[in-house]
C-alpha cells in the first residue's frame, strides 16, 4: 500500500518570503501522480498543483513549484513571495496511475503566513 | 459553474442514530468520491462510485457505514447507529472519469459531524 508522509506539522512563513513543504511517499509503482491540496479555514480542498511522475520537469503554477526527485519519493511545494492568503492547512496527495483512482493523503501541514 | 455542494455543513447527532449526508457532485462528472478528515487520522478514503460500475468500498470502516449515488448524480453517504469516533469532517469529490488519463478531484465543503 502506498503512503504519503508529511513531516512538518506546522510551518510558517514571513509574508512576500519563500517556504518550502516537504512530502516523501513509498510505493512501488511506476505509474503514478501526485498532487497538493490547500485547505483554508473554510475546509474546501483547493487544488494547489500536480506532477506525474512520468514527467521529469518539475510542475509549476504561478507562485507554486514543486521539487519532484523521483527516485528519492520526494514531491516538496515551494511557495514563493507568500501571501495571507496561502495561509491554511496543506496536503500532499497520491493517485496510482492504474484502476486505483483513490488519493492517499499525508497528515498535513499547517501554513502560517506573519505580516 | 457550481462546485460540489453537500448537505447538511454542520450535523450533531446522539450517539445511536442514523444520519445522512448528501453530495451533489458538478454537472457533468462521473466519478463521486467519499473521504472522512478525523482529528489526528488525515483524509482517509471511503467509498469510489464511477458510472454505472459497481462501487468500490474498500474504503468503508464498518458495516454502519454505506452509501448510495442514485441516477448517476446525487450520493447519499449512511451512516447507523452512529458511535462517537464517527465524528469528522466528511468531503465528497467528484471528476470527470477515470477514462480521463490525468483528471482532479473537485471537493465539495465537507459536512461536520459532531456525534455527542
Amino acid at each position: 500500500a502506498q503512503t504519503v508522509t508529511q513531516s512538518q506539522p506546522e510551518m510558517s512563513v514571513q509574508e512576500a518570503e519563500t517556504v518550502t513543504l516537504s512530502c516523501t511517499y513509498d510505493t512501488s509503482e511506476s505509474d503514478y501522480y501526485l498532487f497538493w491540496y490547500k485547505q483554508p479555514p473554510s475546509r474546501q480542498m483547493i487544488l494547489v498543483i500536480r506532477q506525474e511522475a512520468y514527467k521529469q520537469q518539475n510542475a509549476t503554477e504561478n507562485r507554486f513549484s514543486v521539487n519532484f526527485q523521483k527516485a528519492a519519493k520526494s514531491f516538496s511545494l515551494k511557495i514563493s513571495d507568500s501571501q495571507l492568503g496561502d495561509a491554511a492547512m496543506y496536503f500532499c496527495a497520491y493517485r496510482s496511475g492504474g484502476s486505483n483512482y483513490k488519493l492517499t493523503f499525508g497528515k498535513g501541514t499547517l501554513l502560517t503566513v506573519n505580516p | 459553474g457550481a462546485g460540489v455542494s453537500q448537505s447538511p455543513s454542520n450535523k450533531v447527532t446522539e450517539k445511536g442514530k442514523d444520519v445522512e449526508l448528501r453530495c451533489d457532485p458538478i454537472s457533468g462528472h462521473t466519478a463521486l468520491y467519499w473521504y472522512r478528515q478525523s482529528l489526528g487520522q488525515g483524509l482517509e478514503f471511503l467509498i469510489y462510485f464511477q458510472g454505472n460500475s459497481a462501487p468500490d468500498k474498500s474504503g468503508l470502516p464498518s458495516d454502519r457505514f454505506s452509501a448510495e449515488r442514485t441516477g448517476g448524480s446525487v450520493s447519499t453517504l449512511t451512516i447507523q447507529r452512529t458511535q462517537q469516533e464517527d465524528s469528522a469532517v466528511y468531503l465528497c469529490a467528484s471528476s470527470l472519469g477515470h477514462s480521463v488519463k490525468v483528471e482532479t478531484q473537485y471537493f465539495g465543503p465537507g459536512t461536520r459531524l459532531l456525534v455527542l
